[in-house]
């Protein structure tokens, strides 16, 4: 078992460019996530999936877009890449009969110029 | 809306004990915590459901104040290895998981 995996680990950008980061699990979960963190804020949610095919957004959506169109893989993507964009992302999944626990992905650094 | 953690940062020696807590400002339904060491993914301690319950891992425990809208992170006997930020994930929603979590607390665990 894999757990929650990320991809890229590392990207830097320039302003204006796209890109998504790609998120799967094998662990069967309904539920994905996509946070961002920064320093002294916290993990903010960004955008959630209770399933496959739907999404919902999470408390700072601005700028991002996902789609979850297979039950294992989650992607977020941003379409016009700003400097305050610049974070640490990161991917978690869920299940209802776990509990809920949150597993988190390794994250992916991404820094816009 | 963001559960509220205090204190920031906690500096210990080892074998010290350390409470963190964790409020919120609307009834919690659940309360998770979880521990992130640097430059790693934050990873899950333990939960728990309104009713009051203790839990406890090793020397790790939480309790959970369903009036006080509250929960508190007991460490005890403190090790290095506890060093990291600590997150409270509050869920206000009951059912469907969708946590808040607070901006952690920094807790460094010296020898």
């Amino acid at each position: 078992n894999a757990g929650v995996t990320q991809t890229p680990k590392f990207r830097v950008l320039k302003t204006g460019q796209s890109m998504t980061l790609l998120c799967a699990q094998d662990m069967n979960h309904e539920y994905m996530y996509w946070y961002r963190q920064d320093p002294g804020m916290g993990l903010r949610l960004i955008h959630y999936s209770v399933g496959e095919g739907t999404t919902a957004k999470g408390e700072v959506p601005d700028g991002y877009n996902v789609s979850r169109l297979k039950k294992q893989n989650f992607l977020l993507g941003l379409e016009s890449a700003a400097p305050s964009q610049t974070s640490v992302y990161f991917c978690a999944s869920s299940s209802l009969s776990g509990g809920n626990t949150q597993y988190f992905g390794p994250g992916t650094r991404l820094t816009v110029l | 809306q963001q559960p509220v953690q205090s204190p920031q940062a906690v500096i210990l020696r080892e074998g010290e004990d350390a409470v963190i807590n964790c409020s919120s400002s609307k009834a919690l339904y659940s309360v998770h915590w979880y521990r992130q060491k640097h430059g790693e993914a934050p990873v899950f301690l333990m939960i728990l459901l309104k009713g009051g319950e203790q839990k406890g891992h090793e020397k790790i425990s939480a309790s959970f104040n369903e009036k006080k809208q509250q929960s508190s992170l007991y460490l005890t006997a403190s090790q290095l290895s506890y060093s990291g930020t600590y997150f409270c994930g509050t869920d206000i929603t009951g059912g469907s998981y969708i946590p808040t979590f607070g901006r952690g607390t920094s807790l460094i665990v010296h020898p």
